[in-house]
Formats: C-alpha cells, sequence, structure tokens
C-alpha cells in the first residue's frame, strides 16, 4: 500500500508565506489525483484543494482560493502546497491525501500523517 | 458549494450496539459519498466510497446506503475501536465538502 509523507509545517506570522511538501511511494503516482486536506484543532476536516494526475485541472477552497497553490512533480512522486498571506484561521493539520481516481472529485483512500502549521504573531 | 449535513453531532453507544450516522447533502450528489472514520493521532481512514463500497480491509459490520441528497453509514455490533468521529464527503462536485463530523462516544 501506498504512503504519503508531509514536510514544511511551522509556526509563521500572520501574513506571510509558507510550502508545504508531500512526498509519495508505493504507487503509481502519475495514475492519481492528489489533494490537501486540512484539520482544524478541535473543528473538522476541510477539503483544500486538489489536482489531477496530470495537472489539467487544479481546484481549491473557496477560503483559500487565491492565496494558496498546489503543484505537482510527476518525475519525484512529489506535491507542493504554496500558501501565501497566511491567517490564524489557516492554523491546522495538513494532510496529503490520494484520490482514488485520476480527477479531482472523487474519494480520498490514502491519507499521510499532516504536517502542522501554526500562524501567530 | 454544496452542503453536507451530518446527524447527530455526537451519540453515546455501548460495545456490541448498533449506531446508525445520517449525512444530508444540499443537493442531488448521485451517490458521490464517501465516509471516513477519525482516531485521534491517526490519520483519516476511508470506509465506504461511493455511499455502499467498502474499503478493502474494512469490516463489513460497516456498511452505508443512500440516493439523491440522504445518506447513511450504519456500523452493526461496535467494537471498543469503532469510537471515533466520523464524516461524510461529496464528490459530485468541487469544491469537495465535509460534513461536521459526528462522534460516537461511550456510554
Amino acid at each position: 500500500e501506498g504512503q504519503l509523507v508531509e514536510s514544511g509545517g511551522v509556526l509563521v506570522q500572520p501574513g506571510r508565506s509558507l510550502r508545504l511538501s508531500c512526498a509519495a511511494s508505493g504507487f503509481t503516482f502519475d495514475d492519481y489525483a492528489i489533494h490537501w486536506v486540512r484539520q482544524t484543532p478541535g473543528k473538522g476536516l476541510e477539503w483544500v484543494a486538489g489536482i489531477s494526475r496530470n495537472s489539467v485541472e487544479i481546484a481549491y477552497a473557496d477560503s483559500v482560493k487565491g492565496r494558496f497553490t498546489t503543484y505537482r512533480d510527476n518525475v519525484n512522486n512529489s506535491l507542493f502546497l504554496q500558501m501565501n498571506r497566511l491567517g490564524p484561521e489557516d492554523t491546522a493539520l495538513y494532510y496529503c491525501v490520494k484520490g482514488r481516481v485520476a480527477a479531482v472529485a472523487n474519494g480520498l483512500d490514502i491519507w499521510g500523517h499532516g504536517t502542522m502549521v501554526v500562524v501567530s504573531s | 458549494d454544496i452542503q453536507m449535513t451530518q446527524s447527530p453531532s455526537s451519540l453515546s453507544a455501548s460495545v456490541g450496539d448498533s449506531v446508525t450516522i445520517t449525512c444530508r447533502a444540499s443537493q442531488n450528489i448521485l451517490k458521490f459519498l464517501h465516509w471516513y472514520q477519525v482516531t485521534p493521532g491517526k490519520a483519516p481512514k476511508l470506509l465506504v466510497y461511493t455511499t455502499s463500497n467498502l474499503q478493502t480491509g474494512v469490516p463489513p459490520r460497516f456498511s452505508g446506503s443512500g440516493s439523491g441528497t440522504q445518506y447513511t453509514l450504519t456500523v452493526n455490533s461496535l467494537q471498543p475501536e469503532d469510537f471515533a468521529t466520523y464524516y461524510c464527503q461529496q464528490s459530485y462536485s468541487t469544491p469537495i465538502t465535509f460534513g461536521g463530523g459526528t462522534r460516537v462516544e461511550v456510554k
């Protein structure tokens, strides 16, 4: 079974930028869509962004549209999330998640363990 | 955006009980509905995909059903490891949206 390992989460000041990374292994990376989902402390799951297998389709949650950008490197089996103009509301555990199929809109079947982002002054 | 409403937000049950969680979509999502289990300290786990298909390795005491805007997850004969929070998720359209979660607690 596949594995996803996130990195890059840190404490960052409001207004700053941060890039998260996700390294995939154990499955054919460029056959599947990959997503970012976040979980805020004490609250639920929020889908953040998803990118199709060939990057033709990229979608974002309304809450991050225009601030966050996701992109993938199919040669190195990696996914990235560039987060700009961070605010306290972006504080969360960020998961990298494999989609069940190549397109963005579907279920999410392999989850990483997450990387924590804290936005605070 | 499609809104997903789960009920109840929490419930108390005992080992061996059966529980049912409901998820209502703000529009017809044509069975593009999935269920996840979240346990503290662990990565979320896909239980059921596309309304009623059990993910590989998930015990058959879990089952899903529904259509249109109404969907349910049933857990028969609750086991100690089933006390967790459950989320539904629609993939009919982007943005993908989750329900607010249902916490299943020990009575």
